[in-house]
């Protein structure tokens, strides 16, 4: 089955520090992968997306990922990061021949940003 | 664009009590999604819509959950009789809902909290 494990249920950085969010991915397939946040009271907004194209991902805000296919990993990295990054940050994975319209959430890591 | 519309945005009951959520979704698109978002973990699917028909309610709890997407626009969740573990964010998603990887992408609405007490 299709699953993902967010690795730190909370990451704490200062303002202007990197910004690491690890997630490992389990799939019998090739998969296609996403990073979403969700600000406080909001809706969740996509962030970026794997789709077997190019491995290194640039998503908006700063943000990206790496799929290592060697490593069963998906991990999500800013340079620096900024106050409105405090956020929950999920890892997702779709499920075969579902037209990527089926998602599987992680159970998500939540980023505090300290000034 | 104006995005996903949800109401209420909270909603507490007693158990046993019934409660329905109310979606609109983006003008256009033909995929309309609920979730469960439980405190401490990632949204879990309930049942996802193409146009006015059911496509997957495999996690939908039947035996108190319902949803209809009448008219193939807006969508309503109802619980009855609630439970104290049915206390979560419901969230509701739309997509355009065409195969290609282009109109894949779930847009969110910010979401309905319910408590149960």
């Amino acid at each position: 089955a299709q699953s993902v494990t967010q690795l730190d249920s909370h990451v704490s950085v200062s303002e202007g520090t990197p910004v690491l969010l690890r997630c490992n991915y389990s799939s019998s397939y090739s998969p296609s992968l996403f990073w979403y946040v969700q600000h406080p009271n909001k809706g969740l907004q996509l962030l970026l997306k794997y789709t077997s194209a190019a491995t290194l991902v640039k998503g908006i805000n700063g943000f990206e990922a790496e799929f290592k296919k060697s490593e069963t990993s998906f991990h999500l990295t800013k340079p620096s990061a900024h106050m409105s990054d405090a956020a929950e940050y999920f890892c997702v994975v779709t499920l075969p021949n579902t037209g990527f319209q089926k998602l599987v959430f992680g159970t998500g890591t939540r980023l505090l940003v300290s000034p | 664009e104006a995005g996903v519309a949800q109401s209420p945005r909270y909603k507490i009951i007693e158990k046993r009590q019934s409660v329905a959520f109310w979606c609109n979704p983006i003008s256009g698109h033909a995929t309309l999604y609920w979730y469960q978002q439980i405190l401490g973990q990632g949204p879990k699917l309930l049942i996802q819509f193409q146009n006015n028909g059911v496509v997957d309610d495999s996690q939908l709890p039947k035996d108190r959950f319902s949803a209809e997407r009448l008219k193939g626009v807006d969508s309503t969740l109802k619980i009855q009789p609630a439970k104290l573990e049915d206390s979560a964010v419901y969230l509701c998603a739309s997509s355009l809902g065409r195969q290609d990887r282009v109109a894949w992408e779930q847009y969110f609405g910010p979401g309905t909290r319910l408590t149960v007490t």
